[in-house]
């Protein structure tokens, strides 16, 4: 069965502090991997996906395949990075499908 | 561009009624796809439209039903509403509707059943 699973509800950090959110798959094949972003009273909104391999706000996350990991990393956190982090997978590289499906959030919270 | 676009915001509703909610993609968006997010839950596939075509349909009861118009704009249903029915509804947009296809979501219509 096709499952994601974000072991962490909360992750409470100091500004300047690394920060690792984790996020663990379950899909037999390869998957598409997203880390979608929630800041407060804003939309949903796509982070960063495996596939680009880009850091975005200093946010990057490596897809392990051994592990099925697909863990979230930033060196230095910053008060602004405060949101909730949803990690995500979708089907089979480059299938016709769109559906995704999510790991349960956590919410990040950087302490000044 | 206008971002993806979700009426209403609020909705109040008694159980056993029904409720039609309704979701305009970003204009040349052609894949529409709907989720259920509720604290308990967290979010939940629903179903998705391409091309006025339902391509995959959640584990959800058969109350819960969608459509999309050739305008790609698209609406789901919910009939005999049930308590459990609260939720956030959010609907997401993505240009080719491919699995690496980025999804842009709206900011939902939140349902209450009383």
């Amino acid at each position: 069965a096709q499952r994601v699973t974000q072991p962490e509800k909360l992750l409470s950090v100091f500004k300047g502090a690394p920060v690792e959110l984790k996020c663990n798959y379950s899909y037999s094949g390869s998957p598409e991997l997203f880390w979608y972003v929630q800041y407060s009273r804003q939309r949903l909104q796509l982070l960063l996906r495996h596939i680009s391999r880009e850091s975005i706000k200093g946010f990057t996350a490596d897809l392990n395949k051994g592990e099925t990991s697909f863990h979230l990393k930033k060196p230095f956190a910053q008060e602004e990075d405060s949101a909730m982090y949803y990690c995500a997978l979708s089907g089979q590289y480059g299938g016709a499908t769109n559906k995704l499906i999510f790991g349960t959030g956590t919410l990040l919270a950087v302490q000044p | 561009k206008a971002g993806v676009t979700q009426t209403p915001r609020y909705l109040i509703k008694t159980r056993g009624q029904q409720v039609t909610l309704s979701c305009s993609p970003i204009s040349g968006h052609r894949s529409v796809s709907w989720y259920q997010q509720t604290p308990g839950q967290g979010l939940q596939f629903l179903f998705e439209y391409f091309s006025e075509t339902q391509r995959n349909k959640g584990n959800f009861p058969g109350r819960f039903s969608g459509r999309q118009f050739s305008n790609s704009r698209s609406e789901m249903n919910v009939s005999t509403l049930e308590l459990g029915d609260s939720a956030l509804y959010l609907c997401a947009s993505s240009l080719y509707g491919t699995a690496n296809s980025p999804l842009h979501f709206g900011n939902g219509t939140r349902l209450t059943v009383t």
